[in-house]
């Protein structure tokens, strides 16, 4: 069962737009993941966060972690055709760090 | 090599034959991870080794799972009597002692059974 929400399920942003997309547990999370996959492909790490309030940036993203550890943001400024595809948030529930559970995805779509 | 690497990246099979997906890790990584991942759906976790013994097998979905990684490196995931509900795509990652350390993907197979 899922215990990762991601919200929204799909997203269509004009280019040059900030988006932000929202990943929320029920549970503790001691370890978020955020990767981005395209269409039938592997995942790509982005970042990972561990402590309340972190927050982390790379180039044009930038991922939080909340300071109860339940909910994290990832928010793209000025988004642009290469951020298109499929971010999915991972986390360590506490079942052991080496089992991830994966939220359902976003996908995100870049209008010129 | 320089990433994870699957093979097949594609394979069709009949229901009810036996196959084989390989796992090639990042070389160094102790840790290895199979994922599996429906259409329109997250990874879910399958198997965990760390070295050459499976850590964690909880996510094996019924025996007709099995994976091994004999020397603590490459890894097979091996399905027998496949089902088509079994086709998806099937995805490894490794990482450096597991824990919380980012574990890198590899591309996937993906598992077709018609």
């Amino acid at each position: 069962s899922q215990e990762l929400e991601q919200s929204p399920q799909s997203l269509i942003v004009q280019e040059g737009k900030n988006l932000t997309i929202n990943c929320t547990s029920s549970k503790t999370l001691y370890g978020l993941y955020w990767y981005k996959q395209k269409y039938g492909e592997g995942l790509i790490f982005l970042m990972m966060l561990q402590k309340g309030g972190e927050e982390k940036s790379h180039e044009k993203i930038t991922a939080k972690l909340d300071e109860k550890k339940q909910q994290s943001s990832l928010h793209i400024t000025a988004s642009q055709p290469s951020h298109a595809g499929i971010y999915l948030c991972g986390a360590d529930v506490g079942q052991g760090a080496q089992k991830l559970v994966f939220g359902q995805g976003t996908r995100l779509t870049i209008n010129p | 090599g320089a990433g994870v690497s699957q093979t097949p990246s594609n394979k069709v099979t009949e229901k009810g034959k036996y196959v084989e997906l390989r796992c090639d890790p990042i070389s160094g990584h102790t840790a290895l991870y199979w994922y599996r991942q429906s259409l329109g759906q997250g990874p879910e976790f399958l198997i965990y080794f760390q070295g050459t013994g499976a850590a964690d097998d909880s996510g094996l979905p019924n025996d007709r799972f099995f994976a091994v990684r004999p020397e603590g490196s490459v890894s097979t995931l091996k399905i027998q009597r496949t089902e088509r509900g079994d086709s998806a795509m099937y995805l490894c990652a490794s990482s450096f002692l597991g824990g919380n350390t980012e574990a890198f993907f590899g591309q996937g197979t993906r598992l077709t059974v018609v």
